[in-house]
Parts: structure tokens; C-alpha cells; sequence
């Protein structure tokens, strides 16, 4: 069966210092991979998606990147975090026209 | 380019209530069209989905029909249980992407 590990769960960062946060996935080949925020009190942004390896889709412009150094790693990453950065990160996995399968999500709380 | 939007909360309903909980998408296309929950703290789950027109979703007492000519996907179940308190999202896609409607807090009270 096919399972998503992302980590850390939590994360305080202090404005400045870089990001980096990683999610894996298992028992499947060449998913589609995203990246998306959810802010406090609002929805679910999509920031990142690749359907591939070095494939990158930005929705979002703003300060953070992704990389996919490989065909089931996704990692988000930031040179300097901003206040507004903080929320809750979470990764997913799909195949087109299917559902997504979430990890548990990374809490980033930038002070 | 495509979106999802859904009814803002939260939703107060007392236990047993009927609920409804409105979705409706712009795509170019036919979507498939799904229905996420997410408990407090937690990663998101699928709840059920659907991927033609009149399609009906349905799990755990939940249920939702695809519907082309209103281009709506509401959700909806009879009778609401406290362990039902959760953000529900509202999603479609219909190539690589999963776009995701802003979420309605559903709270449940005995």
C-alpha cells in the first residue's frame, strides 16, 4: 500500500533563518506531488506541484521553492522566512483525474 | 482558469440536524470532484468523490452528486453526530492539479 512520511510535524523558525521540509512517498512510481498552505483561518493554497523529477509548477509566487531531487521526494524549502510564512504545510500525492492522499502535515510557526 | 467555491462557516448545528454544505466549481471541462475532512490537527482525508456527472458519492453517512447542469457537488448527511466536527474542503481536478475550496468548519454540539 502506498504511504506519504512528511516531517518535521512542528517547527518554530525564527524571520531569516532558511526552511527546509521534506516529504516522501512509498509503494508508488512517478506520482504527481504537491505542496500546499493553510494559512489561520483560511484554505488550502496550492504553492508547488511536479508531475515529475526536476519538474516544478509554481501557483504562487512568493519566497519559498520546491525541489524533487527524486522520483517519490518533495521538499519545500526557504533562504529566509518571513513572518507570513507561518501555517500549516501540508504535502499530497495523486495520479491525474484521482484522489490525494495527504502526509499528516508540518505546523511552521515563524516568530 | 479553474476554482472551487464553498459556503463559509462555521456551521453550528445541534446533534441529529440535517446538514448541507455547498460546493460549486468552474473548470474547463468535466472535473472529477471530491470531498475532504480534516480533524483538528490533522492531515487531510478523503471522505468520497466522484467523477462523472450524477455521480453520487457516498461514505460514512455522507453524500454528494455531481451535478453538470448546476456544476454543484453539496454535501450532505441526515444526522449530524459530535464526532462529525471537522473542516470540510471542497475540491476538484480534472489534469494534474487539486484545487481546493477555502473549507467550512462544521461544528456538531450533544
Amino acid at each position: 500500500s502506498q504511504t506519504i512520511h512528511q516531517w518535521p510535524a512542528t517547527l518554530v523558525q525564527p524571520v531569516g533563518s532558511p526552511l527546509s521540509l521534506e516529504c516522501t512517498v512509498e509503494g508508488t512510481s512517478n506520482p504527481n506531488l504537491y505542496w500546499y498552505r493553510q494559512a489561520a483561518g483560511r484554505g488550502l493554497q496550492l504553492l508547488f506541484y511536479s508531475v515529475g523529477i526536476g519538474q516544478i509548477s509554481s501557483e504562487v509566487p512568493q519566497n519559498l521553492s520546491a525541489s524533487r531531487p527524486q522520483d517519490r521526494q518533495f521538499i519545500l524549502s526557504s533562504k529566509k522566512l518571513l513572518l507570513s510564512d507561518s501555517g500549516f504545510y501540508l504535502c499530497a500525492w495523486k495520479r491525474t483525474r484521482r484522489d490525494a492522499f495527504f502526509g499528516q502535515g508540518t505546523r511552521l510557526t515563524v516568530v | 482558469g479553474n476554482s472551487v467555491t464553498q459556503m463559509e462557516g462555521p456551521v453550528t448545528l445541534s446533534e441529529e440536524a440535517f446538514l448541507t454544505i455547498n460546493c460549486t466549481y468552474t473548470a474547463t471541462g468535466y472535473p472529477s470532484l471530491f470531498w475532504y475532512v480534516q480533524y483538528p490537527g490533522e492531515g487531510l482525508q478523503l471522505l468520497l468523490k466522484a467523477t462523472k456527472a450524477d455521480d453520487k458519492g457516498s461514505n460514512k453517512g455522507f453524500e454528494a452528486t455531481y451535478r453538470k447542469e448546476t456544476t454543484s457537488f453539496h454535501l450532505e448527511k441526515g444526522s449530524v453526530q459530535v464526532s462529525d466536527s471537522a473542516v470540510y474542503f471542497c475540491a476538484g481536478g480534472n489534469t494534474d492539479k487539486l484545487i481546493f475550496g477555502t473549507g467550512t468548519r462544521l461544528q456538531v454540539f450533544p
